[in-house]
């Protein structure tokens, strides 16, 4: 079935640090793919997306590229400060109606 | 604006006791609402996905007599673990889905960590 694989976390780095947290797919057909990110204390929000191969979905300095050949949609941002620790989500659409998600990495920014 | 409460955040309760869970969409109407299970380092697992008005569809394993779904409102789903046990203990996130959207358009609960003793 379909699934996703992301890095374990944590992940520590120091404030204006490069941040890269891989992600993988499993899937058949051509999944939407997505970054959510959960803040302490909060519900998912969605961070970005890309809906076919090569498509790069960005927000707020977070960037990540559908790519079809590697199945990969690796989550990158040049610069992280520390209002950007929480966990990160990797997911796809599946089946219509169902999100399948990563186990999800903590990332943690110190100043 | 889409914000999504649970309530409680965090319950604890005695083996063999039901508990239930609240999820409400506080500005929008949300036609379709899931719920979902976390264990730690594990990811979010789908339990659910219930319409307004009618019965929830249940996920492979999940045992609808164990985890009643009520989704009698276009704000309001409530999740009922029923004679829980040790092992129902766990994270349940909902979310919310306004009509005719997608679904990567999933409003998310914060949550509720549930310990049964």
């Amino acid at each position: 079935g379909d699934s996703v694989t992301q890095m374990e976390g944590p992940v520590t780095l120091s404030e204006e640090a490069f941040l890269t947290i891989n992600c993988t797919y499993t899937a058949t057909g051509y999944p939407s793919l997505f970054w959510y990110v959960q803040y302490p204390g909060e519900g998912l929000q969605l961070l970005l997306k890309a809906t076919k191969a090569d498509d790069k979905g960005s927000n707020k300095g977070f960037e990540a590229t559908y790519r079809k050949e590697t199945t990969s949609f690796h989550l990158e941002k040049g610069s992280v400060q520390v209002s950007d620790s929480a966990v990160y989500f990797c997911a796809l659409s599946g089946r219509p109606d169902k999100l399948i998600f990563g186990t999800g990495t903590r990332l943690q920014v110190f100043p | 604006g889409a914000v999504v409460s649970q309530h409680p955040s965090w319950v604890i309760c005695k083996s063999g006791t039901s508990v239930k869970i609240e999820c409400r969409s506080l500005d929008f109407q949300a036609t379709t609402m899931f719920w979902y299970r976390q264990f730690p380092k594990q990811s979010l697992m789908l339990m659910a996905t219930s319409n307004e008005g009618s019965k929830a569809t249940y996920e492979q394993g999940v045992e609808k007599d164990k985890f009643l779904i009520n989704h009698a409102s276009l704000t309001l789903s409530t999740l009922t673990v029923t004679s829980a046990h040790p092992e129902d203990s766990s994270f349940y996130i909902c979310s919310a889905r306004p009509r005719s959207r997608g679904a990567e358009t999933q409003y998310f609960g914060p949550g509720t960590r549930l310990l049964v003793l």
